[in-house]
């Protein structure tokens, strides 16, 4: 069975300091999709990036980028510069192709606190 | 503007009550999802649909119920049956899997939902 761990459950930082969430997935599919996305006081999800199994290169986006790394089954995020605004809940989430329903398993989700 | 909109943002059930959280998105997504949040954990799969009239039992159903009318809403009913309702509810939409990197989910603002 699929499963997502998000080890750190709280994160505090000072503002302008990088900062790295991890993500460790479990799941018995060579086709999978991986995803971020980040939770703010609001409560809304917002959707951050998906990626499939198939394509390991490393994202870039601004001050965010993530590290996909199958040989560890490993989907880290990491914000450089952070800043005030990032403070959030950042959840991992993984679909596995074989889930004719596009389900998605969540990790329990990390809180980020961003301290001026 | 396109989008998930869901009602009201908060509700109040009394003992015995049934109650119906709304979901509504002009985004002309094929399937619908329905999520439950507990304080300070992920997200869990409650109902999920793909098309018009027909809906599946996600990992946590027992206690609630969904319909499929129309393509553009999926209301949850928390049924009495469910003995611990407070929570956090989620609605998501996507376009109908399968169809490879439209699989993403986008969700709604949420409704929190406290026993009385």
């Amino acid at each position: 069975a699929q499963k997502v761990t998000q080890a750190q459950t709280e994160i505090s930082v000072v503002e302008k300091e990088d900062v790295t969430l991890d993500c460790v997935y479990e799941t018995r599919d060579t086709t999978y999709y991986l995803f971020w996305y980040k939770q703010p006081p609001s409560g809304e999800l917002v959707f951050l990036i998906r990626r499939n199994s198939f394509d390991e290169q490393n994202e870039i986006s601004g001050r965010y980028s993530w590290n996909f790394q199958k040989s560890t089954s490993s989907f880290n995020f990491t914000i450089t510069a952070s800043q005030v605004v990032d403070s959030a809940v950042y959840f991992c989430a993984l679909s596995e192709a074989s889930n004719a329903g596009n389900m998605l398993t969540f990790g329990g989700g990390t809180r980020l606190m961003v301290k001026p | 503007d396109g989008g998930i909109t869901q009602s009201p943002k908060y509700l109040f059930r009394k003992e015995g009550q049934n109650v119906t959280l709304s979901c509504e998105q002009n985004l002309n997504h094929d399937a619908m999802y329905w999520y439950r949040q507990d304080p300070g954990q992920g997200l869990r799969l409650i109902y999920y649909s793909q098309i018009v009239n027909d809906f599946q039992k996600g990992d946590i159903a027992e206690g609630y119920s969904v319909s499929r009318e129309k393509k553009e809403s999926f209301p949850l009913t928390v049924t009495s049956a469910q003995k611990n309702p407070t929570a956090f509810y989620l609605c998501a939409s996507s376009i109908l899997p399968g169809l490879a990197d439209e699989e993403t989910q986008y969700f709604g603002p949420g409704t929190r939902l406290l026993v009385l």
